[in-house]
Parts: structure tokens; sequence; C-alpha cells
């Protein structure tokens, strides 16, 4: 039961260095969303999709791009990172009115 | 706009006692309320929801509370114990949107 997977489970980028931080799931889930949390602020929506060929903007989404490359798979991508990206982020999905499960983060430090 | 907090950072309870946790909303079109759980270095899990048109959900040990007409809810454990001890979050949601929207966490150490 792997449930939400993410990869990978740390990065260190430079400013100004791109990547792709991968989700999976294999619960059949038609939404899926990205979340960071930073101490203070708590969990803050980045971007979801709530179906498979939609996305949306959440609460925090510049300087990010999501791509939902199919039901099962949902990425985010940083073009340009920033120091002010540094964060814990989390993938999650669900199913309409069941809770959303969560991946088990990917810690990214911008230098 | 935070549109879900939660004022308390951090709360001690001692083993045994009981454990509130409170959050406030301020979107009225939220629907559905949920609580989690965070250890460090792994991702929330899940612990209890409540629809709007409940004002009670219980679990065990955990029961969360709905007051629509305050936009507050709350979570009770009883009887807390050292295993509690973790950052729980609420988060809110409209069947709308499809998104969850979470607030700030409260520290919750039991303490032995």
């Amino acid at each position: 039961n792997a449930g939400v997977t993410q990869t990978p489970k740390f990065q260190v980028l430079k400013t100004g260095q791109s990547m792709t931080l991968q989700c999976a799931q294999d619960m059949n889930h038609n939404s899926m969303y990205w979340y960071r949390q930073d101490p203070g602020m708590g969990l803050r929506l980045i971007y979801y999709s709530a179906s498979e060929g939609t996305t949306d903007k959440g609460e925090v989404p510049n300087g990010y791009n999501v791509s939902r490359l199919n039901k099962r798979e949902f990425s985010l991508r940083l073009e340009s990172a920033a120091p002010s990206q540094t964060s814990v982020y989390f993938c999650a999905s669900s199913a309409p009115t069941i809770e959303a499960f969560f991946g088990q983060g990917t810690r990214l430090t911008v230098v | 706009d935070q549109q879900v907090k939660q004022n308390s950072p951090s709360l001690s309870v001692q083993e045994g006692r009981i454990s509130i946790l409170n959050c406030d909303y301020t979107n009225s079109m939220f629907d559905y309320f949920l609580w989690y759980k965070k250890y460090p270095a792994e991702g929330p899990t899940f612990l209890i929801s409540i629809s709007s048109i409940k004002d009670k959900n219980e679990d065990g040990r955990f029961t969360v509370f709905l007051n629509k007409s305050a936009k507050h809810l709350s979570l009770h454990i009883v009887p807390s114990q050292p295993g509690d001890s973790a950052v729980y979050f609420c988060a809110a949601s409209d069947a709308g949107t499809y998104k969850y929207i979470f607030g700030t966490g409260t520290r919750l150490k039991v303490l032995a």
C-alpha cells in the first residue's frame, strides 16, 4: 500500500536552479494537491488539480508551475529557485467527500 | 487573509486529562472540516472529520464539535496520552472547489 509517493525526499538547490518535485498516488483519486509547510505558517496550498486535465492556483502559487500528467501523477516545478522557497513540500490526493491523504514530504533547501 | 485560524500555537496537558484544540474559520461556504495530526519528518495523517450538517462526531478518544453560527470547531482528546504529542492541524473544504485550506497548527505536548 504505497498511497502517495513523493520524490525526492531531500534536495538542496542553488538560487536560480530549476527542479521538479514528483508525486504519484495509487488510490485512484481524482484530486491532487501541493502544499508547503513553513514554521508558524501551517500548510499552505500552492496548486491543486480537482481532476485529470485541470489545475488551479491555491493560496501561494507564485514561483511555481504544475502538471497533472495523468490521473496518478502531479508534479510541481520551480523554474528559478529562490531562498524563500526553502520549505517542506507535501503532495496529497483525495476523492470527493473523503479526507486527503498525504505523502511523506520533500525537504527543499535553496542556498 | 487567513480563512482557517488556530490561535494557540502550543498546548501542554497532563496525561489522562482532556486536551481541547480550537479552530476558527471565516468562509461560510466551508461545509467539511477535518483534523490532522503530524509527527516530525512525516506527512500529516487524517484524524477525524465532520460535515456541516452535524455538530458533533466521535471516534474513540477523539471528538470534534462544530459551531456553525460561531464558525468555530474544536477537537477534544480524552484521555490524553503521551503518544498524542504532535502538531494538530484543522482544515476546511467546500465541495464546490475540492480544495482543503489548513490552519497554522497547534503543537500539543502531553506530559507523563
